[in-house]
Protein backbone atom coordinates (compact mmCIF):
# COMPACT_ATOMS: atom_id res chain seq x y z
CA UNK A 1 0.00 0.00 0.00
CA UNK A 2 1.67 3.41 -1.07
CA UNK A 3 1.83 5.38 2.02
CA UNK A 4 2.38 8.92 -0.02
CA UNK A 5 0.25 11.49 -1.96
CA UNK A 6 1.88 13.43 -4.58
CA UNK A 7 0.33 15.33 -7.46
CA UNK A 8 0.08 13.49 -10.46
CA UNK A 9 1.92 16.15 -12.93
CA UNK A 10 3.95 19.14 -12.90
CA UNK A 11 6.02 21.38 -15.13
CA UNK A 12 9.03 23.13 -14.30
CA UNK A 13 10.72 25.82 -16.78
CA UNK A 14 14.40 24.90 -17.62
CA UNK A 15 16.94 26.46 -15.28
CA UNK A 16 14.42 27.39 -12.44
CA UNK A 17 14.18 25.67 -8.76
CA UNK A 18 11.53 22.18 -9.42
CA UNK A 19 9.70 21.56 -6.08
CA UNK A 20 7.98 18.53 -5.79
CA UNK A 21 5.95 18.14 -2.59
CA UNK A 22 4.85 14.77 -1.36
CA UNK A 23 2.05 13.69 1.70
CA UNK A 24 2.88 11.32 4.28
CA UNK A 25 0.19 12.13 7.02
CA UNK A 26 0.77 8.37 8.69
CA UNK A 27 4.58 8.58 8.85
CA UNK A 28 5.83 6.74 11.74
CA UNK A 29 8.66 7.51 13.83
CA UNK A 30 11.37 5.31 12.44
CA UNK A 31 10.30 5.46 9.04
CA UNK A 32 12.19 7.19 6.20
CA UNK A 33 11.51 9.22 3.49
CA UNK A 34 13.04 8.44 0.09
CA UNK A 35 12.87 9.98 -3.24
CA UNK A 36 13.66 8.04 -6.08
CA UNK A 37 13.33 9.17 -9.92
CA UNK A 38 12.36 7.05 -13.05
CA UNK A 39 13.25 8.47 -16.80
CA UNK A 40 11.20 6.88 -19.41
CA UNK A 41 12.13 2.79 -19.78
CA UNK A 42 14.82 3.04 -17.26
CA UNK A 43 15.25 1.54 -13.68
CA UNK A 44 14.45 3.71 -10.82
CA UNK A 45 17.49 5.88 -9.61
CA UNK A 46 17.93 6.94 -6.09
CA UNK A 47 18.05 10.84 -5.25
CA UNK A 48 17.55 11.37 -1.64
CA UNK A 49 17.00 10.21 1.86
CA UNK A 50 15.74 11.81 5.02
CA UNK A 51 14.21 10.96 8.39
CA UNK A 52 14.09 14.17 10.55
CA UNK A 53 16.74 16.66 9.50
CA UNK A 54 16.99 18.78 5.79
CA UNK A 55 19.30 16.77 3.69
CA UNK A 56 21.38 17.92 0.64
CA UNK A 57 23.76 16.30 -1.58
CA UNK A 58 24.68 16.99 -5.65
CA UNK A 59 21.13 15.98 -7.03
CA UNK A 60 19.03 17.43 -4.58
CA UNK A 61 17.52 19.21 -1.38
CA UNK A 62 14.61 17.41 0.70
CA UNK A 63 12.77 19.25 3.21
CA UNK A 64 10.89 17.60 5.66
CA UNK A 65 8.56 18.94 8.08
CA UNK A 66 9.11 19.44 11.46
CA UNK A 67 5.65 17.00 12.15
CA UNK A 68 7.51 14.75 9.30
CA UNK A 69 3.42 14.47 7.38
CA UNK A 70 4.89 15.98 4.25
CA UNK A 71 8.45 17.08 2.34
CA UNK A 72 9.41 18.44 -0.67
CA UNK A 73 12.12 17.90 -3.11
CA UNK A 74 14.13 20.61 -4.56
CA UNK A 75 16.09 20.75 -7.84
CA UNK A 76 17.91 23.64 -7.97
CA UNK A 77 18.08 24.42 -10.91
CA UNK A 78 16.32 22.19 -13.58
CA UNK A 79 17.37 20.76 -16.96
CA UNK A 80 15.68 18.87 -19.34
CA UNK A 81 17.11 15.58 -18.41
CA UNK A 82 15.29 16.07 -15.06
CA UNK A 83 11.97 15.28 -16.50
CA UNK A 84 11.16 12.14 -15.24
CA UNK A 85 8.00 10.38 -12.75
CA UNK A 86 9.26 11.37 -9.15
CA UNK A 87 8.35 8.86 -6.29
CA UNK A 88 8.10 9.70 -2.84
CA UNK A 89 8.40 6.71 -0.49
CA UNK A 90 8.28 6.09 3.06
CA UNK A 91 9.98 2.92 3.72
CA UNK A 92 8.21 0.68 6.12
CA UNK A 93 10.83 -1.94 7.21
CA UNK A 94 12.24 -3.14 3.93
CA UNK A 95 9.91 -2.30 2.14
CA UNK A 96 9.92 0.49 -0.39
CA UNK A 97 6.17 1.54 -1.23
CA UNK A 98 6.63 3.38 -4.85
CA UNK A 99 2.87 4.61 -5.21
CA UNK A 100 2.49 6.64 -8.62
CA UNK A 101 4.94 9.13 -8.49
CA UNK A 102 4.60 12.64 -10.06
CA UNK A 103 5.32 13.45 -13.85
CA UNK A 104 7.89 16.51 -13.91
CA UNK A 105 8.05 17.87 -17.34
CA UNK A 106 11.16 20.99 -17.55
CA UNK A 107 10.03 22.93 -20.46
CA UNK A 108 12.56 24.84 -22.85
CA UNK B 1 29.74 -4.71 -15.21
CA UNK B 2 28.81 -2.56 -12.18
CA UNK B 3 25.22 -2.37 -12.41
CA UNK B 4 22.27 -4.53 -11.95
CA UNK B 5 21.88 -6.97 -15.05
CA UNK B 6 18.90 -8.26 -16.14
CA UNK B 7 17.69 -10.55 -18.61
CA UNK B 8 16.16 -11.15 -20.33
CA UNK B 9 15.29 -7.39 -21.73
CA UNK B 10 12.23 -8.04 -23.33
CA UNK B 11 10.39 -11.53 -23.21
CA UNK B 12 7.03 -12.19 -25.35
CA UNK B 13 5.51 -15.29 -24.81
CA UNK B 14 2.06 -17.17 -24.78
CA UNK B 15 -0.58 -17.11 -22.30
CA UNK B 16 -0.05 -21.08 -20.35
CA UNK B 17 3.91 -21.16 -20.89
CA UNK B 18 6.28 -20.88 -17.80
CA UNK B 19 8.78 -17.91 -17.78
CA UNK B 20 12.35 -17.23 -16.41
CA UNK B 21 13.90 -13.95 -15.40
CA UNK B 22 17.30 -13.39 -13.95
CA UNK B 23 19.04 -10.86 -12.29
CA UNK B 24 22.96 -10.50 -11.35
CA UNK B 25 22.70 -8.06 -8.56
CA UNK B 26 26.04 -5.57 -7.89
CA UNK B 27 28.96 -8.18 -6.65
CA UNK B 28 28.40 -8.10 -2.55
CA UNK B 29 24.59 -6.65 -2.59
CA UNK B 30 23.40 -8.64 -0.19
CA UNK B 31 20.04 -7.41 -0.56
CA UNK B 32 18.08 -7.95 -3.69
CA UNK B 33 14.55 -7.24 -4.37
CA UNK B 34 11.78 -7.58 -6.93
CA UNK B 35 9.31 -5.44 -8.09
CA UNK B 36 6.58 -5.42 -10.71
CA UNK B 37 5.76 -2.31 -12.76
CA UNK B 38 2.87 -1.71 -14.68
CA UNK B 39 2.13 0.67 -17.52
CA UNK B 40 1.70 3.97 -15.81
CA UNK B 41 2.07 2.89 -12.64
CA UNK B 42 4.60 2.70 -9.88
CA UNK B 43 7.02 -0.11 -8.92
CA UNK B 44 4.79 -2.39 -6.97
CA UNK B 45 6.83 -4.63 -4.48
CA UNK B 46 6.90 -8.25 -4.78
CA UNK B 47 9.77 -9.82 -2.85
CA UNK B 48 12.73 -9.37 -1.01
CA UNK B 49 16.01 -11.79 -0.38
CA UNK B 50 18.17 -11.22 2.28
CA UNK B 51 21.31 -13.39 1.02
CA UNK B 52 19.90 -16.79 0.10
CA UNK B 53 16.25 -17.05 1.65
CA UNK B 54 13.01 -14.70 0.84
CA UNK B 55 12.84 -12.78 4.06
CA UNK B 56 9.79 -11.40 2.73
CA UNK B 57 7.35 -13.00 0.34
CA UNK B 58 4.39 -10.81 1.17
CA UNK B 59 4.22 -8.99 -2.83
CA UNK B 60 4.18 -12.45 -4.56
CA UNK B 61 0.28 -12.09 -6.01
CA UNK B 62 0.01 -15.73 -6.11
CA UNK B 63 1.18 -19.08 -6.24
CA UNK B 64 1.86 -18.55 -9.83
CA UNK B 65 4.95 -16.70 -8.92
CA UNK B 66 8.07 -17.92 -7.36
CA UNK B 67 11.60 -16.73 -6.62
CA UNK B 68 14.97 -18.17 -5.95
CA UNK B 69 18.35 -17.09 -4.54
CA UNK B 70 20.80 -20.37 -4.34
CA UNK B 71 23.98 -18.74 -3.60
CA UNK B 72 23.11 -15.66 -2.49
CA UNK B 73 24.04 -14.30 -6.07
CA UNK B 74 22.02 -13.92 -9.19
CA UNK B 75 17.95 -14.84 -8.52
CA UNK B 76 15.72 -16.19 -10.83
CA UNK B 77 11.50 -15.12 -10.67
CA UNK B 78 9.42 -17.58 -12.50
CA UNK B 79 6.10 -17.57 -13.00
CA UNK B 80 3.92 -20.27 -14.46
CA UNK B 81 1.15 -20.88 -16.37
CA UNK B 82 1.59 -16.80 -17.45
CA UNK B 83 -1.31 -14.88 -17.84
CA UNK B 84 -2.03 -11.92 -20.39
CA UNK B 85 -2.52 -9.73 -16.76
CA UNK B 86 1.25 -10.57 -15.85
CA UNK B 87 2.28 -8.43 -18.58
CA UNK B 88 4.37 -6.06 -16.81
CA UNK B 89 8.12 -4.47 -16.75
CA UNK B 90 9.67 -6.80 -13.82
CA UNK B 91 12.35 -5.08 -12.05
CA UNK B 92 15.40 -6.02 -9.96
CA UNK B 93 16.86 -4.29 -7.41
CA UNK B 94 20.04 -4.82 -4.72
CA UNK B 95 21.22 -3.30 -1.77
CA UNK B 96 24.12 -3.69 0.23
CA UNK B 97 22.37 -3.72 3.48
CA UNK B 98 18.54 -3.80 4.02
CA UNK B 99 17.98 -3.56 7.73
CA UNK B 100 19.99 0.04 7.99
CA UNK B 101 18.24 3.03 6.86
CA UNK B 102 20.84 5.32 5.99
CA UNK B 103 22.49 3.04 3.67
CA UNK B 104 19.45 1.50 1.91
CA UNK B 105 19.93 3.34 -1.08
CA UNK B 106 18.42 0.41 -3.94
CA UNK B 107 20.00 0.13 -7.13
CA UNK B 108 17.78 -1.11 -10.20
CA UNK B 109 18.60 -2.89 -13.84
CA UNK B 110 16.97 -1.74 -16.18
CA UNK B 111 13.96 -3.87 -16.10
CA UNK B 112 12.85 -6.94 -18.02
CA UNK B 113 9.78 -6.50 -19.65
CA UNK B 114 7.53 -9.67 -20.30
CA UNK B 115 4.46 -9.54 -22.71
CA UNK B 116 1.90 -12.42 -22.52
CA UNK B 117 -0.14 -13.16 -25.73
Amino acid sequence: DAKTTQPTSMDCAEGRAANLPCNHSTISGNEYVYWYRQIHSQGPQYIIHGLKNNETNEMASLIITEDRKSSTLILPHATLRDTAVYYCIVRAGNQFYFGTGTSLTVIP
Amino acid sequence: GAGVSQTPSNKVTEKGKYVELRCDPISGHTALYWYRQSLGQGPEFLIYFQGTGAADDSGLPNDRFFAVRPEGSVSTLKIQRTERGDSAVYLCASSLFAALPTTGELFFGEGSRLTVL
